[in-house]
């Protein structure tokens, strides 16, 4: 099946720095990547959708100027967490899916925990 | 809008036992997947079916079988003879547009 890998899987950054997560489809071409926010003992709450090329889509209440978003290419997205804060501690998990045509299934990566001190 | 809803929060059973999960999937499309994820403490989701929506046959996967029913908007998920490495979290899930959304989820616990 298809792979979707994250990095890093663990990431400890200190209140008010910025850390990019990255998301990558290893051996196939994703068009559309999701991203998705999971606290403790929750389940998984879409933050945002991506389409290779375009700005990203926020579910609402995300706020777009935290959670930057970049899918530059058919094979990577990243999400930046600028001025973290305690709060946005939390498990992030990528999925990604290719075109309609192509790969349509959603593949989900297996996640990053931040940790905000 | 869709709505997936999983009303146990969390089941706890003996070794061996049947256990059954529940889901219920609100649309207002006809067409729509539906999905079972499992989550262990390490948090990769692990996928286990994918159902779409005109399909009602009911599945089964060794210990694993699934059931839709179109009727009743359920897609309950049954594991048989259940065993401890089963315990964890299970998330349904469903897809009427372009994305999946989750349901609460449901911790189960397997005691020896």
């Amino acid at each position: 099946g298809a792979v979707v890998s994250q990095h890093p899987s663990r990431v400890i950054c200190k209140s008010g720095t910025s850390v990019k997560i990255e998301c990558r489809s290893l051996d196939f071409q994703a068009t559309t990547m999701f991203w998705y926010r999971q606290f403790p003992k929750q389940s998984l709450m879409l933050m945002a959708t991506s389409n290779e090329g375009s700005k990203a889509t926020y579910e609402q209440g995300v706020e777009k100027d935290k959670f930057l978003i970049n899918h530059a290419s058919l094979t990577l997205s990243t999400l930046t967490v600028t001025s973290a804060h305690p709060e946005d501690s939390s498990f992030y998990i990528c999925s990604a899916r290719g075109p309609p045509r192509g790969i349509y299934e959603q593949y989900f990566g297996p996640g990053t925990r931040l940790t905000v001190t | 809008a869709q709505k997936v809803t999983q009303a146990q929060t969390e089941i706890s059973v003996v070794e061996k036992e049947d256990v059954t999960l529940d889901c219920v999937y609100e649309t207002r499309d006809t067409t729509y997947y539906l999905f079972w994820y499992k989550q262990p403490p390490s948090g990769e989701l692990v996928f286990l079916i994918r159902r779409n929506s005109f399909d009602e046959q009911n599945e089964i996967s060794g210990r694993y079988s699934w059931n839709f029913q179109k009727s009743t908007s359920s897609f309950n998920f049954t594991i048989t003879a259940s065993q401890v490495v089963d315990s964890a979290v299970y998330f349904c899930a469903g897809r009427s547009a372009s994305k999946i959304i989750f349901g609460s989820g449901t911790r189960l616990s397997i005691r020896p």
